[in-house]
């Protein structure tokens, strides 16, 4: 595997449900992003991690709960999600966050559908 | 308040030569990044800027004016392969990247 991949690619969920979505980077990068993707909306960031270290919650939900247990992998755990949480969710990752040039890798996303 | 303005959708002809504009309200700037995503697929990096001009890559080109506040990027030679969304991304004084909404560009044939 190479880049960045994420599992799964689709998920349909209802509203209690509880399901975790995973990301993986294989490009010994020091940062993992979580961000949420809607149509025609901008790309919203949603968690940073750098080094293993939350550095960022942009005021998300409580429903979305991240886990980053190492360099290499970060997790989206989700409970209780509404219809309006509906949208593709992007893994990235950087080698150096607080740079200018802060190329992000992404990974190919999970559409994540509730009902 | 941070802003990112790109044109919703655009539409042009195979062979022909696209400009995709962005303008930006960001609180500091640290450089502006292109990037392009096929629908279903993950975005994957054009281009940076972090000086004013010109980057010529290939029939890819993206322009930055600091003082305006404007980047584009010029696609030369369309492709139909070249069919999909471009991201216009400013990295700001916390080194965060600000994203654009994103521009669709089709192309026919």
């Amino acid at each position: 595997e190479t880049g960045v991949t994420q599992t799964p690619r689709h998920l349909v969920m209802g509203m209690t449900n509880k399901k975790s979505l995973k990301c993986e980077q294989h490009l010994g990068h020091n940062a993992m992003y979580w961000y949420k993707q809607s149509a025609k909306k901008p790309l919203e960031l949603m968690f940073v991690y750098s080094l293993e270290e939350r550095v960022e919650n942009n005021s998300v939900p409580s429903r979305f709960s991240p886990e980053c247990p190492n360099s290499s992998h970060l997790f989206l755990h989700l409970h209780t999600l509404q219809p309006e949480d509906s949208a593709l969710y992007l893994c990235a990752s950087s080698k150096e966050p607080e740079s200018s040039y802060n190329e992000q890798f992404f990974g190919p996303g999970t559409r994540l559908t509730v009902l | 308040g941070q802003n990112i303005d790109q044109p919703t959708e655009m539409t042009a002809t195979e062979g022909a030569i696209v400009q995709i504009n962005c303008t930006y309200q960001t609180s500091g700037f640290n450089g502006l990044f292109w990037y392009q995503q096929h629908a279903g697929e993950a975005p994957t990096f054009l281009s940076y800027n972090v000086l004013d001009g010109l980057e010529e890559k290939g029939r890819f080109s993206s322009f930055l004016s600091r003082s305006k506040g404007y980047s584009y990027l010029l696609l030369k030679e369309l492709q139909m392969k070249d069919s999909a969304s471009y991201l216009c991304a400013v990295v700001d004084s916390n080194y965060q990247l600000i994203w654009g909404a994103g521009t669709k560009l089709i192309i026919k044939p």
